[in-house]
């Protein structure tokens, strides 16, 4: 079993749709849980990025974790072509200089006009 | 700032040859991450670098991959001898203060 679990779609929905993205995980020294979004043929960029449990929100993204589940999610509202992207999660436990992250398969997204 | 820089953007080769990838990180940025990207396995972790040190190496795939960074500014990927199962997007990635990594663009490698 993978320590993090995120379904590769593809995921196609229309324009103004709401999206949820998942990912799941088994390592519960996590802290930190980040989404990234990856646009074709370009490198990862971060979009959100939380400590421990909770919600957070940035304009129509909002991410939201729960610690006690395992499982991470990155809500868009009012969906947009702009978004067709891949999302990929990535998680740490972040101690001392150890600074690798632990990486979804990245999720395939498109939003159709 | 131009952000992370690698080169070549694309490189075609034939298996057996050396294969010489490289990244400048942002300046300033004291880890440097190197990644390798395929449909089937995502985002993989090769080596990473803390201070011109390499600080974990656990994701080398095998003795043919090698990385070096000799100063704060510049770091390389070889693989030799190159196979066609390398074939791959490359990517490097710099951070300072915190987890946010900042990716180049990539490096398209196809082995024949």
């Amino acid at each position: 079993q993978k320590e993090v679990e995120q379904d590769p779609g593809p995921l196609s929905v229309p324009e103004g749709a709401i999206v949820s993205l998942n990912c799941t995980y088994s390592n519960s020294a996590f802290q930190y849980f980040m989404w990234y979004r990856q646009y074709s043929r370009k490198g990862p960029e971060l979009l959100m990025y939380t400590y421990s449990s909770g919600n957070k929100e940035d304009g129509r993204f909002t991410a939201q974790v729960d610690k006690s589940s395992k499982y991470i999610s990155l809500f868009i509202r009012d969906s947009q072509p702009s978004d067709s992207a891949t999302y990929l999660c990535a998680m740490s436990a972040y101690a001392g200089n150890n600074r690798k992250l632990i990486w979804g398969l990245g999720t395939s997204l498109a939003v159709n006009p | 700032d131009a952000g992370v820089i690698q080169s070549p953007r694309h490189e075609v080769t034939e298996m057996g040859q050396e294969v010489t990838l490289r990244c400048k990180p942002i300046s300033g940025h004291d880890y440097l991450f190197w990644y390798r990207q395929t449909m089937m396995r995502g985002l993989e972790l090769l080596i990473y670098f803390n201070n011109n040190v390499p600080i974990d190496d656990s994701g080398m795939p095998e003795d043919r991959f090698s990385a070096k960074m000799p100063n704060a500014s510049f770091s390389t990927l070889k693989i030799q001898p190159s196979e066609p199962r390398d074939s791959a997007v490359y990517f490097c990635a710099s951070s300072f203060a915190d987890l946010e990594q900042f990716f180049g663009p990539g490096t398209r490698l196809t082995v024949l």
